[in-house]
């Protein structure tokens, strides 16, 4: 089963970098790694998605090492209506292929 | 596309009673998953289908849950008898391939949040 951990939760202020880093220590060798975003009373919503090295879109920036069993989130400059959970997910678990849900890491930016 | 589509969006039901969600994926994807979330245990995979055939449903917690998808643009989460203990917010997302392929996201409707009494 690829489990992933993150923290429990963090604060940040508005206008800072936000780092959310995610250990998947046996993530397999086909397995991409995928971060959703869940507002209160809403659905989780797709962020970003890598394979390795740096990836980069809109919203965030995804960095994994060369050995994979980690990885980071980042979020530039984060606003008050980034507050939520972010969710790195495992995908694989023995025979078939599923979205796996942590605990997320709940993101609290204050003013 | 409107994305995906669970109604209700909330009910409210006796303990004893039968409750039916409701699920329209987008069109054109082959992949539909039921989640459950409550603040004990987050998000849950209950089921998953590809192509309208169930693949893993593992997750379903006990024989009061089934799925069905009778067709490629609907699928229904039935639990009978309802419990309190099932209380919580059920999620319905689907894809348009396999989860953990590239460029591959899952799409979440806005949730039923169930209440059993």
């Amino acid at each position: 089963l690829a489990k992933t951990t993150q923290p429990i939760s963090m604060d940040s202020y508005e206008g800072q970098e936000v780092n959310i880093t995610c250990s998947h220590n046996n993530i397999a060798t086909n397995d991409y790694i995928t971060w959703y975003q869940q507002f209160p009373s809403q659905g989780p919503r797709f962020i970003i998605q890598g394979y390795k090295t740096k990836v980069t879109n809109e919203v965030a920036s995804l960095f994994i090492p060369a050995d994979r069993k980690s990885s980071t989130l980042s979020l530039p400059r984060v606003s008050l209506s980034d507050t939520a959970v972010y969710y790195c997910l495992g995908t694989r678990t023995s025979g078939t292929y599923k979205y796996i849900f942590g605990t997320g890491t709940r993101l609290k930016v204050l003013a | 596309d409107a994305g995906v589509i669970q109604s209700p969006r909330h009910e409210v039901t006796e303990m004893g009673q039968e409750v039916t969600l409701r699920c329209k994926p987008i069109s054109g994807h082959d992949y539909l998953f039921w989640y459950r979330q409550t603040m004990m245990r987050g998000l849950e995979l209950l089921i998953y289908f590809n192509n309208n055939v169930p693949i893993d449903d593992s997750g379903m917690p006990e024989d009061r849950f089934s799925a069905k998808m009778p067709n490629a643009s609907f699928s229904t989460l039935k639990i009978q008898p309802s419990e309190p203990r099932d209380s919580a917010v059920y999620f319905c997302a689907s894809s348009l391939s396999p989860p953990g392929t590239p460029n591959t996201e899952a799409f979440f409707g806005q949730g039923t949040r169930l209440t059993v009494v």
